[in-house]
């Protein structure tokens, strides 16, 4: 099945610096590659996605990148706000299936 | 729409006792999935189903049993709980065609 690493586990930036999170996958079939939110004692929510015929994506002070070459793809987050405080999450899923498969998270800490 | 209900929301099971848990969704998705999160490993898929009538294992599927009860309804069963089954539990399901996850709000077990 599919591989997903997920760094740093945990990141630490001043409120308006920017913060980059990184995953990599290890089956070419994926397609998906949807990245999640969760607040503390809260659910996963989607805060953006991209697909494989994508290279990039942005929605105001978010943007993911995707390389399918090099079989990653990465979260931006730019002018940083304490409310940015959260876990992070990457996923990618196969074309051809139903799973999705997690990083292991990355615990953004935003200092104001 | 009340989304992805899950209950109960909090349990404290002693080790051997047996619980289900309860998940529906009013989106009218055809796939729902069972995961666990527990600290510094993201979400691992226990079972997953992708239609009324089937089920599948998912990464870590020992010590657990699922029932797709119809289209709206998803259960996850522990037969004889495990201290290692102590975890926050999530439900969740797919809108057709687009892949988005919607999640519920978990259930924190703790298992004695």
């Amino acid at each position: 099945g599919e591989n997903v690493e997920q760094h740093p586990s945990t990141l630490s930036v001043q409120e308006g610096d920017s913060a980059v999170i990184k995953c990599t996958y290890s089956d070419s079939a994926s397609n998906y590659f949807p990245w999640y939110k969760q607040e503390l004692g809260k659910r996963p929510q989607l805060i953006i996605d991209i697909r494989s015929n994508v290279g990039e994506k942005k929605d105001q002070r978010i943007a993911v990148t995707l390389n399918k070459t090099a079989k990653h793809f990465s979260l931006h987050i730019t002018e940083t706000q304490p409310e940015d405080s959260a876990v992070y999450f990457c996923a990618a899923i196969i074309h051809t299936g139903n799973q999705f498969y997690f990083g292991t998270g990355t615990s953004l800490t935003v200092i104001p | 729409n009340a989304g992805v209900t899950q209950t109960p929301k909090f349990q404290v099971l002693k080790t051997g006792q047996s619980m289900t848990l309860q998940c529906a969704q009013d989106m009218n998705h055809n796939s729902m999935y069972w995961y666990r999160q527990d600290p510094g490993m993201g979400l691992r898929l226990i079972y997953y189903s992708a239609s009324e009538g089937t089920t599948d294992k998912g990464e870590v599927p020992n010590g657990y049993n699922v029932s797709r009860l119809n289209k709206r309804e998803f259960s996850l069963r522990l037969e004889s709980a495990a201290p290692s089954q102590t975890s926050v539990y999530f439900c969740a399901s797919i809108s057709p065609g687009k892949n988005i996850q919607y999640f519920g709000a978990g259930t924190r077990l703790s298992v004695l």
